[in-house]
């Protein structure tokens, strides 16, 4: 089975820092672009950054300079790496598998909360 | 980049046809054949039911067709099922090579 499972959400204080991790399994990793996306509670959906296949990366404006995103070919993982943390950065965090422009895999998510 | 636009809500009553919009500008679906559609339940993760403006993916009913004209993007469910009740979600692919996402619509089945 084609599976995304996020992890490394948590509590943190404003102009924190938080590295999240998203480990894919049940396909052959490399190439796909990786997509991170966000919820903030009761809101939309959010497109936050994305990493193609050869790592170059993508990302919204109201994060790029904070976040930065890598991927590791050989452990079949891609970590978002949030700095300089805001209250509005608080969202659920999901990981998506790219195919042909659209999310096809998702994780279900890990909890980001900035808060004092 | 502004999130493009979609109506909060929209509903029928089972087997009627319901279609959503998702209208946005010349730098991102006007220009680009790169419009997906997401199913989001309450407290769920989002599952893709098109891609590429029409394209279903494998298990995904053929009740759910998606087009585009110009700037604006169309989901159409047709035959709408209790279960279809769910918020909708366009996204598209732009010219600063990023993403957007629409503004969500929920679909109410009466």
């Amino acid at each position: 089975e084609e599976q995304m499972v996020e992890s490394g959400g948590g509590l943190v204080q404003p102009g924190g820092s938080l590295r999240l991790s998203c480990a894919a399994s049940g396909f052959s990793f490399s190439g796909y672009w990786i997509h991170w996306v966000r919820q903030a509670p009761g809101k939309g959906l959010v497109w936050v950054s994305r990493i193609n296949g050869d790592g170059s990366p993508h990302f919204v404006d109201s994060v790029r300079g904070r976040f930065t995103i890598s991927r590791d070919d050989a452990k079949n993982m891609v970590h978002l790496q949030m700095s300089s943390l805001r209250d509005e950065d608080t969202a659920v965090y999901y990981c998506a598998r790219d195919r042909k422009y659209g999310l096809e895999v998702w994780g279900q998510g890990t909890t980001v909360t900035v808060s004092s | 980049q502004s999130a493009l636009t979609q109506p909060p809500s929209v509903s029928g009553s089972p087997g009627q046809s319901v279609t959503i919009s998702c209208t946005g500008t010349s730098s991102d679906i006007g220009n680009y054949n790169r419009v997906s559609w997401y199913q989001q339940p309450p407290g769920t993760a989002p599952k893709l039911m098109i891609y590429e403006v029409s394209s279903r993916p494998s298990g995904v009913p053929d009740r759910f067709s998606g087009s585009k004209s110009g700037n604006t993007a169309s989901l159409t469910i047709s035959g709408l099922q209790a279960e279809d009740e769910a918020d909708y979600f366009c996204v598209s692919y732009t010219s600063s090579d990023t993403y957007v996402f629409g503004t969500g619509t929920k679909v109410t089945v009466l």
